[in-house]
């Protein structure tokens, strides 16, 4: 039972345009979510994150989005680059190990 | 630099053969992880330790076995037991609170002839 859904597995965006990548929890007690980004035979790295209690955060190009009320949250890139191509994990954090989705691969084409 | 070091990058091993793949960090992080990568799996969690001498399983914890014997260190065995052993395996760390989430390793293949 997933707890933690990433539902595209793929994602193609040409470089400049915006990528929006998605992911959808299920648990009412996550209070801390993540993204990482993750390139082939390496280590994920954390990208960004949001509290519960803001609807939004940004970092340069990212930008994370939170809706409580329909449990999404949505990572934003502006704009798109080439560099960007990598698969991407949502987590959550109840205070136990993070919770992560199966990732959604995400391809910048020049 | 604190980091966190697994080793090797890529293992082989016959079928039938225990494997341990190391994991070490230097960040002073209380809580160790391993996690499996498959292709369209995401990151499933082997087994975790939130402080020496004490580890708990994960949702795939069968097949493999740990220990914590150290702050810094938390080795993970592949058994004969475990049915698909060839992954990429990952190890990770954290402070107390998961809220400030993870430091990853690079990762080890291992591969099962």
């Amino acid at each position: 039972d997933q707890q933690v859904k990433q539902n595209s597995p793929s994602l193609s965006v040409q470089e400049g345009r915006i990528s929006i990548l998605n992911c959808d929890y299920t648990n009412s007690m996550f209070d801390y979510f993540l993204w990482y980004k993750k390139y082939p035979a390496e280590g994920p790295t954390f990208l960004i994150s949001i509290s519960s209690i803001k609807d939004k955060n940004e970092d340069g190009r990212f930008t994370v989005f939170l809706n409580k009320s329909a449990k999404h949250l949505s990572l934003h890139i502006v704009p798109s680059q080439p560099g960007d191509s990598a698969v991407y994990f949502c987590a959550a954090s109840p205070n136990t190990p993070l919770v992560f989705g199966k990732g959604t691969r995400l391809s910048v084409i020049a | 630099d604190g980091g966190i070091t697994q080793s090797p990058k890529y293992l082989f091993r016959k079928e039938g053969q225990n494997v341990t793949l190391s994991c070490e960090q230097n960040l002073n992080h209380d809580a160790m992880y391993w996690y499996r990568q498959d292709p369209g799996q995401g990151l499933r969690l082997i087994y975790y330790s939130q402080i020496v001498n004490d580890f708990q399983k994960g949702d795939i914890a069968e097949g493999y076995s740990v220990s914590r014997e150290k702050k810094e260190s938390f080795p993970l065995t592949v058994t004969s037991a475990q049915k698909n052993p060839t992954a990429f395996y990952l190890c990770a760390s954290s402070a107390r609170s998961t809220a400030y989430g993870y430091t990853f390793g690079s990762g080890t293949r291992l591969t099962v002839v």
